[in-house]
């Protein structure tokens, strides 16, 4: 199974901020990459598809970027109600995975 | 619009078997492009992806759980099943039915959620 690495775990910022959280591969997954925000009590939400492809609705500060092992999620400005847990998962291979999580806070 | 909605045992026993139904509303699962996840995320864990049904009735499993889960449709019904044998006080976790657009294998829409506790 291809195994996904995100860093930091967690991390801590204030609003304003610039965010970046990175996800790594364990093998070439192309471009094959979404990411998921999840707030507390509530079910993953899909943010970025494709490595880079924002969904409809998704505000535009925030974006993704990489492909083949290593790839990039940033919130330019952080605001107060992105405070959430945020995952990557590679669809290149079956079976999917997902990373370990990044728990943003506010400082 | 479209909804998926999780329902099943909210307490199993060790060694039990779990079934659990999602019920989808708003797509068809006969649709060409789009199928059905199961994930699971254990209290304060992280999310971890548990089977999946294509469109076509193409089925694929965790590596680890393989030996453990059953994953079926009834595309009449509207629902998609899930079972999971052998349940262990581990296994408590909140389950998750999503829809999947296959283009992106991306989970587009998710449900709830359903927290199972294993406990004698």
């Amino acid at each position: 199974d291809i195994q996904m690495t995100q860093s930091p775990s967690s991390l801590s910022a204030s609003v304003g901020d610039r965010v970046t959280i990175t996800c790594q591969a364990s093998e070439d997954i192309r471009k094959y990459l979404n990411w998921y925000q999840q707030k507390p009590g509530k079910a993953p939400k899909l943010l970025i598809n494709g490595a880079s492809n924002l969904e409809t609705g998704v505000p535009s500060r925030f974006s993704g970027s990489g492909s083949g092992t290593d790839f990039t999620f940033t919130i330019s400005s952080l605001q107060p109600e992105d405070i959430a847990t945020y995952y990557c998962q590679q669809y290149d291979n079956l079976p999917y995975t997902f990373g370990q999580g990044t728990k943003l806070e506010i400082k | 619009q479209v909804t998926l909605k999780e329902s099943g045992p909210v307490l199993v026993k060790p060694t039990e078997t779990l079934t659990l139904t999602c019920t989808v509303s708003g797509f068809s699962l006969s649709n060409s492009r789009m199928g059905v996840s199961w994930i699971r995320q254990p209290p304060g864990k992280a999310l971890e992806w548990l089977a999946h049904i294509f469109s076509n009735g193409e089925k694929s499993y965790s590596t680890s759980l393989k030996s453990r889960l059953t994953i079926s449709k009834d595309t009449s019904k509207s629902q998609v099943v899930l079972t999971m044998t052998n349940m262990d006080p581990v296994d408590t976790a909140t389950f998750y039915c999503a829809r999947i657009r296959e283009r992106e294998s991306a989970l587009d829409y998710w449900g709830q959620g359903t927290l199972v506790t294993v406990s004698s």
